[in-house]
């Protein structure tokens, strides 16, 4: 079945280090991917999405990566910061798909 | 603030009660869902509501009650829940189903607790 997986389930790093955040999907009729981010007490925060026809994406700080051959999804934090500890998830759907299928979560620790 | 806000923030209930989850969303969206996120587990989806027709149930025990009277408001009534049913339940809203692909907005859930 559908499923969206991650590699490590933490992650941890120093204050100004680069941090990479992977993720393996299944269904190869995705289009559409989000990485979230969750700190603790919240609800999932949208931090960057990507669709399929595209094989990079950049925000403030954060690139994601999609490599449709091998169905990885990668999240790229540049000069991680404390406030960047939190748990990811990444998330994706297909057209046909009713609703957003998430991965598992890789917990971020930023030390100072 | 997300646009989305759950009340009440936590909930402590019996096995006997019946209790109602409540989510409003402020982003002129037109999907609204509710997710169930317990340890360890990916968040899943429980109900899918577009332009307020249900069009998912995921497989979801009938001790668990969507409604949704606008596109604004949803509701998750509870009744005779199980202590496994202890979670926190995040309500999400997004743009219409069928139209282009667009993040779900989430609010920062009930934390249930079933005694």
């Amino acid at each position: 079945g559908e499923s969206v997986g991650l590699h490590l389930p933490t992650l941890s790093v120093q204050e100004g280090d680069n941090s990479i955040i992977n993720c393996a999907y299944s269904n190869s009729a995705s289009d559409y991917f989000i990485w979230y981010k969750q700190e603790s007490g919240k609800g999932p925060q949208f931090i960057i999405d990507i669709r399929s026809n595209m094989d990079k994406r950049q925000g403030q700080r954060v690139t994601v990566l999609l490599n449709k051959t091998v169905k990885h999804l990668s999240l790229q934090i540049a000069a991680t910061q404390p406030g960047d500890s939190a748990v990811y998830f990444c998330a994706e759907k297909s057209q046909a798909g009713t609703a957003l299928i998430f991965g598992k979560g890789t917990t971020l620790s930023v030390s100072s | 603030e997300t646009g989305v806000t759950q009340t009440p923030r936590h909930l402590v209930m019996g096995m006997t009660n019946k209790k109602s989850l409540k989510c409003e969303q402020h982003l002129g969206h037109n999907a609204m869902y509710w997710y169930k996120q317990s340890a360890k587990k990916p968040l899943e989806l429980m109900f899918v509501y577009n332009f307020k027709e249900q069009t998912e149930n995921n497989s979801v025990p009938s001790r668990f009650s969507p409604e949704c009277p606008n596109s604004s408001h949803l509701f998750l009534h509870l009744h005779t829940l199980q202590p496994e049913d202890s979670a926190l339940y995040l309500c999400a809203s997004s743009q219409g189903q069928g139209s282009i692909q667009s993040p779900l907005h989430f609010g920062n859930g009930t934390r249930l607790t079933v005694t």
